[in-house]
């Protein structure tokens, strides 16, 4: 079975520049939670969609930062413009149902320069 | 404001030495899971405890949740090169069954298992 998907894997840019970060579910997972991992904060929420419509935005750390769920299959986290504080590891899981484990991807390694 | 705080952050021991880590909060958690992660990969599930006092065993791994549901401990026996990660603990927010759910992460105890 494939797992989360996310693209791409690695990525280096210059600060000012725009950043999207994909991600695919696992099929049939109806919750998709976006992350950013850093060593000084760890991992931390961003946003969490439930049937593709976001939930919990409170951790998107500003204007900045967008996401969207256009289907069931596919969401994007986007940085515009980009900074070298935002840096970081950023993690995409899927969940079928509430009461259900969250599953990760292997992560898209951000780096601004 | 970290809510969970684990301990401790790094570990570095020998091939068939036993190990504890904790993961500490003042608030009470309706679940608590354990992950462990490995260098370029996301975390990976190794358990869920839900009740307070609850004690869950994986093979060598042993997992106790406090009775007030604010902390839990993951023991490791003979532990094994294998065994090497980020061990990060989650506290899970909004009811198990409501239509709410998330977890807070802690920053995780890094292990390293030498042969």
């Amino acid at each position: 079975d494939a797992g989360v998907i996310q693209s791409p894997r690695h990525e280096v840019t210059e600060m000012g520049q725009e950043v999207t970060l994909r991600c695919k579910p696992i099929s049939g997972h109806n919750s998709l939670f976006w992350y950013r991992q850093t060593m000084m904060r760890g991992l931390e929420l961003l946003i969490y969609f439930n049937n593709n419509v976001p939930i919990d935005d409170s951790g998107m750390p500003e204007d900045r930062f967008s996401a969207k769920m256009p289907n069931a299959s596919f969401s994007t986290l986007k940085i515009q413009p980009s900074e070298p504080r935002d840096s970081a590891v950023y993690f995409c899981a899927s969940r079928a149902q509430t009461a259900q484990p969250q599953h990760f991807g292997d992560g898209t390694r951000l780096s601004i320069l | 404001t970290q809510l969970l705080e684990q301990s401790p952050q790094f570990l570095s021991i020998q091939e068939g030495e036993n190990l504890t880590v904790y993961c500490n909060s003042s608030s009470v958690f309706s679940s608590l899971q354990w992950y462990r992660q490995e260098p370029g990969e996301g975390p990976v599930l190794l358990v869920t405890v839900v009740t307070g006092g609850e004690v869950k065993k994986l093979k060598r791994l042993t997992f106790q949740f406090g009775d007030a549901r604010k902390d839990s401990s993951l023991h490791i026996t003979a532990a094994q090169p294998g065994d090497t990660g980020l061990y990060l603990c989650a506290g899970g927010l909004g009811g198990m069954n409501s239509g709410y759910s998330t977890l807070t992460f802690g920053k995780g105890t890094m292990l390293l298992v030498s042969p």
